[in-house]
């Protein structure tokens, strides 16, 4: 089975700490992506990755930046964390070009933060 | 703008059928997904729809019309461990996921 898993399940920060969510994917997916999901909201995308060292915005890029060194690796990274980003955040992988097929996604299982 | 409506919960009862809609105003398209969301879990992938008509996957169905913008997700012999969330999404013109908010479905005995 493909695994894409989150270091951390629910993380507590204080307005203006540097966060770090980590992200490992095990089937050599070529595409990872960072999403946050609020209630009431469908899924948002804050960036992707299609290689490594490669890196597009997505709907909400503001306030985050990430890092793609190794392929299984796609790391989010809150610069200054706010009150406003106290969410669940998923990250997901996927194989082969973006619009291709079905090119289904694979998620992992979230990472809740919560910023005081 | 881009816009994937779908209803924000719904009840069935175990045995039953239920369908979940979906409509969708999206800048092109290339494709529709749905899915399966338990709580506190990951999203798991259902179907995919980029023809019109229905795909059957077991008690899971999934139907498309391009022409309208609409979608439905067919859950046959419900199960109590149905009950999750269902998300579409539809992929644009750009091969962006367009999410909807997602249906919440509550099963009863």
């Amino acid at each position: 089975d493909v695994k894409v898993t989150q270091s951390s399940r629910y993380l507590v920060k204080r307005t203006g700490e540097k966060v770090f969510l980590e992200c490992v994917q095990d089937m050599d997916h070529e595409n990872m992506f960072w999403y946050r999901q609020d209630p009431g909201l469908g899924l948002r995308l804050i960036y992707f990755s299609y290689d490594v060292k490669m890196k597009e915005k997505g709907d909400i890029p503001e306030g985050y930046s990430v890092s793609r060194e190794k392929k299984e690796r796609f790391s989010l990274i809150l610069e200054s964390a706010s009150t406003n980003q106290t969410s669940m955040y998923l990250c997901a992988s996927s194989l082969g070009e973006i619009g291709s097929g079905a090119n289904v996604l694979t998620f992992g299982a979230g990472s809740r933060l919560t910023v005081l | 703008g881009q816009n994937i409506d779908q209803p924000t919960e719904m009840t069935a009862t175990e045995g039953a059928i239920v369908q979940i809609n979906c409509t969708y105003q999206t800048s092109g398209f290339n494709g529709l997904f749905w899915y399966q969301q338990h709580a506190g879990e990951a999203p798991t992938f259902l179907s995919y729809n980029v023809l019109d008509g229905l795909e059957e996957k077991g008690r899971f169905s999934s139907f498309l019309s391009r022409s309208k913008g609409y979608s439905y997700l067919l859950l046959k012999e419900l199960q109590m461990k149905d009950s999750a969330s269902y998300l579409c999404a539809v992929r644009d013109s750009n091969y962006q996921l367009i999410w909807g908010a997602g249906t919440k479905l509550i099963i009863k005995p």
